[in-house]
């Protein structure tokens, strides 16, 4: 069964606190991307990824860090500098960063991020 | 001004109804228009995809693209409550490595 899974569901932080947010997929796509949804806001893209051990910020990357030492996982780090991190969180993946491969995306079920 | 402009709603109509969803834009460089549906709570899932101008139908759904007018139209004919869902546009310039534009997102409500 393949696609993306996104962990966890849920996620609480602290004030203060770094917390990263899992994303794995087996769907032997060289694309990942992270995208900020709020309320009447639409997505935004964090960062993405076009192959292992390279990534380039999106729009709102100040706050944010990302990883990709593996082809099948892109964790989301939201440090204690992102002053506003409440929002539902997802991460999609395509065959390819470069058109005509990426313009279908696949996504994640999300994770609901709040601070406590 | 924001580069894609969607309604946000909520939009609600009676079980059968057709339904019209838009989107405009102002940048000419777009070239590749999409449309991903969203439940509640999940990732969006890719709807319709349209290149330049011009319309594509798929079952109940039909995408329509206006370039001249920067112009999007989603239509859903003989609408279901399963249609109750936010639609998202987003498109893409043809020289963009990854970046695809959302528009808000426009929640629809398909009453029985």
């Amino acid at each position: 069964d393949g696609g993306i899974t996104q962990s966890p569901k849920y996620l609480f932080r602290k004030e203060g606190q770094n917390v990263t947010l899992s994303c794995e997929q087996n769907l032997n796509h060289d694309a990942m991307y992270w995208y900020r949804q709020d309320p009447g806001q639409g997505l935004r893209l964090i960062y993405y990824s076009q192959i292992v051990n390279d990534f380039q910020k999106g729009d709102i990357a100040e706050g944010y860090s990302v990883s990709r030492e593996k082809k099948e996982s892109f964790p989301l780090t939201v440090t204690s500098a992102q002053k506003n991190p409440t929002a539902f969180y997802l991460c999609a993946s395509s065959i390819g960063a470069d058109l005509p491969t990426n313009e279908k995306l696949f996504f994640g079920s999300g994770t609901q991020l709040s601070v406590l | 001004q924001k580069e894609v402009e969607q309604d946000p709603g909520p939009l609600s109509v009676p079980e059968g109804a057709i339904v019209s969803l838009n989107c405009t834009y102002s940048n000419s460089a777009f070239q590749y228009f999409m449309w991903y549906r969203q439940y509640s709570r999940k990732g969006p899932e890719l709807l319709m995809y349209t290149y330049s101008s011009g319309n594509k139908e798929d079952g109940r759904f039909t995408a329509q693209v206006d370039k001249s007018s920067k112009y999007i139209s989603l239509f859903i004919r003989d609408s279901q409550p399963s249609d109750s869902a936010t639609y998202l546009c987003a498109m893409k310039k043809t020289s963009n490595t990854g970046k695809l534009i959302f528009g808000q997102g426009t929640t629809l409500q398909v009453k029985p």
